[in-house]
């Protein structure tokens, strides 16, 4: 399995509060993703890197930042916490052949 | 229309049994396909990837029906460890995004 480590595992937070969500990766992967799953929704995909500083929106990037400055390092920022993007949270890596390799999610409660 | 539909389950099928799922994608410019098994509270893994031509590992057989534009798989001789959900992804051509259906929930009973 590929080396992917999200931290923290769990965060209760409040509305209002900006949170930052880590996933380390030592597999040397160039592309990184952030998806979210909910109930009812598959995994839908909020960000990605495909390099050091790269990145780019995916479908659901509304209140959500990514910041990507070492390969190893992607970081996930929700701004302003709603209620809304209270979600388990997946990190991905992959090496562009489309296979992903997951984190083991974050839980986030916003209340 | 979802662009990658699965039927949620759950299916209850007793150890041994013969399992079929299926996939329908709406974009017929996709290109690849594959199947990921997630146990519940755990991360997504890949199980196979799915090719024109069709593809088996072990008691697993994965088929692509482009005509009709979706996907299957096939679970022979069930075990109980295969109790799990199975997402259907898909991707679409010149892209570098996948689309994850909702998933398919197995349960293998003794």
């Amino acid at each position: 399995d590929a080396g992917i480590t999200q931290s923290p595992r769990h965060k209760v937070t409040e509305t209002g509060t900006p949170v930052t969500l880590r996933c380390h990766q030592t597999e040397n992967h160039r592309y990184m993703y952030w998806y979210r799953q909910d109930p009812g929704h598959g995994l839908r995909l909020i960000h990605y890197s495909y390099g050091v500083k790269d990145t780019d929106k995916g479908e659901v990037s509304d209140g959500y930042s990514v910041s990507r400055s070492k390969t190893e390092d992607f970081l996930l920022t929700l701004e302003s916490a709603t209620s809304s993007q209270t979600s388990v949270y997946f990190c991905a890596t992959g090496t562009g052949d489309e296979k992903l390799f997951f984190g083991s999610g974050t839980q986030l409660s916003v209340l | 229309r979802k662009e990658v539909e699965q039927d949620p389950g759950p299916f209850n099928v007793p150890e041994g049994a013969t399992v079929a799922f299926n996939c329908t994608y709406s974009n017929s410019a996709s290109q690849s396909f594959f199947w990921y098994r997630q146990d519940c509270r755990k991360e997504p893994k890949l199980l196979m990837s799915v090719y024109s031509s069709g593809n088996e590992d072990g008691r697993f057989t994965a088929q692509l029906n482009r005509a009709s534009q979706y996907i299957s798989l096939l679970i022979r001789d069930s075990k109980l460890s295969d109790s799990a959900t199975y997402l259907c992804v898909v991707n679409i051509l010149n892209t570098d995004k996948l689309i994850f259906g909702t998933g398919t929930r197995l349960q293998v009973f003794p």
